[in-house]
């Protein structure tokens, strides 16, 4: 079955600073690869998505790059903001018409440091 | 559209009490997850259903019983409760975006239960 593993568990950056956070995976049918981010209290949100077929995609301060041969994609946030503080997960769900298990990683807590 | 919901938001239950959990969606999505998230921790998948009438097992379904009677609904239910399954539990619908085929997940607002 599908693996991920997402690192850092915990990440603090000074205000404005980029953060990037990694997940591998091990299912190579894997096509999609999603980011929530969970602030406190609330439910998980999408946040940035790509599918295999590119290897990098933004949306304003945040993006996401994969590479599939190595099997890891990270996303990536620059200038960051107070409000960038939460816990983000990565999945790794296997190609839809397959159906199935989607698997989160472990999450990483980003503090944002005035 | 509201999207998915769940009922109930709170609820504390005595070791060994049984009670159901209800997930409902209105976005006519075919694949329903039920997910617990405990303190500090991430997601992890109980039990999903990949359409009306079938179920099949997440990483850690022992303890929980899950139905798909309907395609708007997915129950998760605990026959005999116990401490250890004091947690958060979030349902989520899987969907796709036509010819985007994003397969993007969504998520309810969680139920917090706490077994005493």
């Amino acid at each position: 079955g599908e693996n991920v593993e997402q690192h850092p568990s915990t990440l603090s950056v000074q205000e404005g600073d980029s953060a990037v956070i990694k997940c591998t995976y091990s299912d190579s049918a894997s096509n999609y690869f999603p980011w929530y981010k969970q602030e406190l209290g609330k439910r998980p949100q999408l946040i940035i998505d790509i599918r295999s077929n590119v290897g990098e995609k933004k949306d304003q301060r945040i993006a996401v790059t994969l590479n599939k041969t190595a099997k890891h994609f990270s996303l990536h946030i620059t200038e960051t903001q107070p409000e960038d503080s939460a816990v983000y997960f990565c999945a790794a769900p296997p190609s839809y018409s397959s159906a199935s298990k989607i698997i989160f990683g472990s999450g990483t807590r980003l503090s944002i440091r005035p | 559209n509201a999207g998915v919901t769940q009922t109930p938001k709170f609820r504390v239950l005595k070791t060994g009490q049984s009670m159901t959990l209800l997930c409902a969606q209105d976005m006519n999505h075919e694949y329903m997850y039920w997910y617990r998230q405990d303190p500090g921790m991430g997601l992890r998948l109980i039990h999903y259903s990949v359409g009306e009438g079938t179920t099949a097992k997440g990483e850690v379904p022992d303890g929980y019983n899950v139905s798909r009677l309907k395609k708007q609904n997915f129950l998760l239910g605990l026959e005999s409760a116990a401490p250890s399954q004091t947690s958060v539990y979030f349902c989520a619908t899987l969907g796709t975006s036509g010819a985007a085929n994003t397969d993007t997940q969504y998520f309810g607002p969680g139920t917090r239960l706490t077994v005493l």
